[in-house]
């Protein structure tokens, strides 16, 4: 089983600067299985990366993933007030998914 | 557009059973795999269960193997996962969610959950 290690636990920043979000795998996969979901309180996650990089249906491009192997990075180019959240990444694939712990995005 | 609504969350006591539904519409329901995952009050996600789009494979955490059964109805369009000797510790939102394409993957919709709490 992979397990994914999300850093920081919380990112404290001002709306327009920018979000570095770190997700290390324990190991390997075949592919790049890896995908990224934003959560608000009170409802439920929401898709904005797939297969490391590929932004979701409706995603601002604001949002872009990169990495490969072991370790996957989630950036937010220009924070906006609606995008102070948790966000998770997931591994997919070899019939098992997991979650990390979520980093959350807080305003400063 | 996908819509996903659960139902059947509520009050159960440890070891009792509970049935959770989830209806969908907006999508060819029998084309996708589909998932539940859930979320302790105030904690992070946790995938749960995934069926194969004609429901023949059938994949769950270790944390709920062999007292889960996810299972769906293709004539309905609906999903469902029935909770066997449910514990406290199984307390928490679950939600239903859609896989993003035919082969096994990210999940690209979601519902807004139903809350199970179980106590005595």
């Amino acid at each position: 089983e992979i397990v994914l290690t999300q850093s920081p636990g919380t990112l404290s920043l001002s709306p327009g600067e920018r979000a570095t979000l770190s997700c290390r795998a324990s190991q390997r996969s075949s592919g790049s299985y890896l995908a990224w979901y934003q959560q608000k309180p009170g409802q439920a996650p929401r898709l904005l990366i797939y297969d490391a990089s590929n932004r979701a249906a409706g995603i601002p491009d604001r949002f872009s993933g990169s990495g490969s192997g072991t370790d996957f990075t989630l950036t937010i180019s220009r924070l906006e007030p609606e995008d102070f959240a948790i966000y998770y990444c997931q591994h997919y694939g070899s019939s098992l998914w997991t979650f990390g712990q979520g980093t959350k995005v807080e305003i400063k | 557009q996908v819509h996903l609504l659960e139902s059947g969350g509520g009050v159960v006591q440890p070891g009792r059973s509970l049935r959770l539904s989830c209806a969908a519409s907006g999508f060819t329901f029998s084309d996708y795999p589909m998932h539940w995952v859930r979320q302790p009050p105030g904690k992070g996600l946790e995938w749960v269960a995934v069926t194969s789009h004609d429901g023949k494979n059938k994949y769950f955490a270790d944390s709920v193997k062999g007292r889960f059964i996810i299972s769906r109805d293709n004539s309905r369009n609906t999903l469902y996962l029935r909770m066997d000797s449910p514990r406290p510790e199984d307390t928490a939102i679950y939600y239903c969610a859609k896989n993003a394409g035919y082969n096994y993957g990210p999940l690209d919709s979601w519902g807004q959950g139903t809350l199970v709490s179980v106590s005595s």
